[in-house]
C-alpha cells in the first residue's frame, strides 16, 4: 500500500463550487505540505503543516484553505474554485529535524480541472 | 534568500549517451540538496540528497551528483541513459533556517532517444 495517498485523483468541477482535497498517510510523519504544480512553474507550496496545531501559509496561500484533522490526515480546500486554480495538486509529508528523515514524500497528485 | 536555478527547461540525449542536468542554487548557510524525479503521470520521489559528508552522492537507477560549495552547484549524471529515464527531474535545497521547507527549481524535462 502506498505510504501517501491522496483522493480524488482527478475531479473536474465548475467555477464557484467548493472542492476538498484530501491526503492520507501512514509514514508516522508530523510534517505535511501541500504544493500545487503548473507547467513550467515547478512546484509551489501552499500550506504546511509541522503538527496537528501547527498550520503556516506557503506562498501561494490565497484562495485556499486547509485542515489538519489528525496527524496523519491534511486536507486542502478551495472554498470557490476559479479556472485558474486549475493545476496538479500534491501532498507531501517529511519527519522531524535533526533526523536525517526530513525528505519529503509526495502523494500520487490530483488533477482538477475549473471549467 | 535561497534559490535554486535549474539551467535548461528541456534536454535531449540518445541513449546511451551521458546525462548532465544542472542545478545551482544560491544559500548563505549550508545547504541540504535533492534531486527528485517525476516519471510521467506519477508523484515526485527521491533521487538522491546530499547533507553533509561525502560531497559524491550516489542515488537511485544509477544516477549521481556533486556538491561543489565553490561553484554553489549540485549537478546530476548518468553515465549512460536509458529510455526508462525520460521523466522530469526537480532540483531543491533546504537549510536549517527555514524549517527545512524545500525551495525548488523549475524543472528540466528530460528526453532520451532511441
Amino acid at each position: 500500500d502506498a505510504d501517501v495517498t491522496q483522493t480524488p485523483r482527478n475531479r473536474i468541477t465548475k467555477t464557484g463550487k467548493r472542492i476538498m482535497l484530501e491526503c492520507s498517510q501512514t509514514k508516522g510523519h508530523d510534517r505535511m505540505y501541500w504544493y500545487r504544480q503548473d507547467p513550467g512553474l515547478g512546484l509551489r507550496l501552499i500550506y504546511y503543516s509541522f503538527d496537528v496545531k501547527d498550520i503556516n501559509k506557503g506562498e501561494i496561500s490565497d484562495g485556499y484553505s486547509v485542515s489538519r484533522q489528525a496527524q496523519a490526515k491534511f486536507s486542502l480546500s478551495l472554498e470557490s474554485a476559479i479556472p485558474n486554480q486549475t493545476a496538479l495538486y500534491f501532498c507531501a509529508t517529511s519527519g522531524p529535524l535533526g533526523t536525517g528523515s526530513d525528505t519529503q514524500y509526495f502523494g500520487p497528485g490530483t488533477r482538477l480541472t475549473v471549467l | 534568500a535561497q534559490s535554486v536555478t535549474q539551467l535548461g527547461s528541456h534536454v535531449s540525449v540518445s541513449e546511451g549517451a551521458l546525462v548532465l542536468l544542472r542545478c545551482n542554487y544560491s544559500s548563505s548557510v549550508p545547504p541540504y540538496l535533492f534531486w527528485y524525479v517525476q516519471y510521467p503521470n506519477q508523484g515526485l520521489q527521491l533521487l538522491l540528497k546530499y547533507t553533509t559528508g561525502a560531497t559524491l552522492v550516489k542515488g537511485i537507477n544509477g544516477f549521481e551528483a556533486e556538491f561543489k560549495k565553490s561553484e554553489t552547484s549540485f549537478h546530476l549524471t548518468k553515465p549512460s541513459a536509458h529510455m526508462s529515464d525520460a521523466a522530469e527531474y526537480f532540483c531543491a535545497v533546504s537549510h536549517a533556517g527555514n524549517n527545512r521547507k524545500l525551495i525548488w527549481g523549475l524543472g528540466t524535462s528530460l528526453a532520451v532517444n532511441p
